[in-house]
């Protein structure tokens, strides 16, 4: 059964950089074909994809954010962090991890979701 | 934002059949590039109702079924139900962006 869960600061002040963590069940990101990607959604809004990271520790960003995401992985640990720099209120959203394989490009296995607030 | 147009709003009536549209372009659905959606119920997370264009995950009734055609995708549900209201998501990877693209998002309400 795969479960991932993601944990973070529900408060975020404008210009910090926020550090959200996976943790994640049922799989293993050492095994071939398999990653974990990151998605938000401001309230009301769309879902927006973030960043991904595969086994192999290849790395694809969003274009328009991929100068403030990192992305990483701790397979000890079977967990997945994303930083986000340089935060501001338009980033205040729910932010989700998900599960998907190399072959396919859509999430079969979501997180609940995380809400951060970006206020001062 | 998005590259990926839904309609913001559809209604049904319970029984009834209504479908999604999902726009796109050329970088997108039309380069061949597969359409996916997802489900998502009030204050929860996505779930994925439908894979690679027309596949249905375990468990999904059969009366949803997705289509995809030039540069659009629909989503379709047969027999609507009062516990299909929700929001829904298509999702594909658009190679001008070099990045995964969701929808705009479709609110089904059953009357």
């Amino acid at each position: 059964q795969i479960t991932l869960k993601e944990s973070g600061p529900t408060l975020v002040k404008p210009t910090q950089t926020l550090t959200l963590t996976c943790t994640f069940s049922g799989f293993s990101l050492s095994t071939s074909g398999v990653g974990v990607g990151w998605i938000r959604q401001p309230p009301g809004k769309a879902l927006e994809w973030l960043a991904l990271i595969y086994w192999d520790e290849d790395k694809r960003y969003s274009p328009s954010l991929k100068n403030r995401l990192t992305i990483t992985k701790d397979t000890s640990k079977n967990q997945v962090v994303l930083k986000m720099s340089n935060m501001d209120p338009v980033d205040t959203a729910t932010y989700y991890c998900a599960h998907r394989t190399l072959d396919s490009a859509y999430y079969d296995y979501w997180g609940q979701g995380t809400l951060v607030t970006v206020s001062s | 934002q998005s590259v990926l147009t839904q309609p913001p709003s559809v209604s049904g009536a319970p029984g009834q059949r209504v479908t999604i549209s999902c726009t796109g372009s050329s970088s997108n659905i039309g380069a061949g590039y597969d359409v996916h959606w997802y489900q998502q119920l009030a204050g929860t997370a996505p779930k994925l109702l439908i894979y690679g264009n027309i596949y249905r995950p375990s468990g999904v009734p059969d009366r949803f079924s997705g289509s995809k055609s030039g540069t659009s995708a629909s989503l379709a549900i047969t027999g609507l139900q009062a516990e299909d209201e929700a929001d829904y998501y298509c999702q594909s990877y658009d190679s001008t962006l070099s990045g995964y693209v969701f929808g705009t998002g479709t609110k089904i309400t059953v009357l």
